[in-house]
């Protein structure tokens, strides 16, 4: 069966610093790939998406960056992190490039910027 | 490009009675429909979709929705709602005839649930 990880769980960084958040998915092979960001009271916005390693295209302009340096890995960066990339970040993952296709999420980071 | 709607925010509801959380869309075609549920601290989790055939259908957790196209609704209902029912819940769209794979969601709706 299928599983996404993500890591860390929580993180809590000063303004300013680097970030890195990771995902990996086991038991599938090119999956299409997505980060989504949830600030508090509100629905989940598409940060990046990724149909291919080294295929990123980016939904939101913002600090933050996306890589795909393997087929299951996907990496969430910024070099300066601001007080506004706080929020609850989901990696998902899903199969083909149709529209009946679901998302399978991951447990999520909680970034705390300070 | 389509969208999802989901008027209410938040939703209470004492446990045992019934639930129902709306859910517009606005696509040109056939839509797929999904409902998803997040807990708290958590990512979400798939309750049911619908591509087509029959309108009403069965989800996990004692879930069900139902299609009506004449007013582009995906309402999600439960005759019975049990605490641990308490989340957010999502519903989304996908486009269908080779358009873009990528679902539009809904921004959501918090349940609580009062014992």
């Amino acid at each position: 069966s299928q599983t996404i990880h993500q890591w860390p769980a929580t993180l809590v960084q000063p303004v300013g610093s680097p970030l890195s958040l990771e995902c990996t998915v086991e038991g599938t092979s090119n999956p299409n790939l997505y980060w989504y960001r949830q600030a508090a009271g509100r629905g989940l916005q598409l940060l990046f998406y990724s149909v291919g390693i080294g295929q990123i295209s980016s939904e939101v302009p913002q600090n933050l960056s996306a890589s795909r340096p393997q087929d299951r890995q996907f990496i969430l960066s910024s070099k300066k992190l601001l007080l506004s990339d706080s929020g609850f970040y989901l990696c998902a993952w899903s199969k083909g490039l149709a529209g009946y296709n679901e998302q399978f999420f991951g447990p999520g980071t909680r970034l705390t910027v300070l | 490009a389509q969208s999802v709607t989901q008027p209410d925010i938040h939703i209470t509801v004492s446990e045992g009675a019934s639930l129902e959380l709306r859910c517009n869309y606005s696509y040109g075609a056939t839509p797929y429909l999904f409902w998803y549920v997040q807990s708290p601290g958590q990512g979400l989790q798939l309750l049911l979709k619908y591509f087509s055939g029959d309108t009403l259908v069965q989800g996990i957790k004692g879930f069900e929705a139902e299609f009506k196209r004449s007013q582009s609704s995906f309402n999600l209902r439960k005759p019975s709602v049990h605490w641990s029912d308490a989340a957010e819940y999502f519903c989304a769209v996908g486009e269908g005839g080779g358009g873009s794979y990528i679902p539009t969601f809904g921004r959501g709706t918090s349940l609580i649930v009062h014992p």
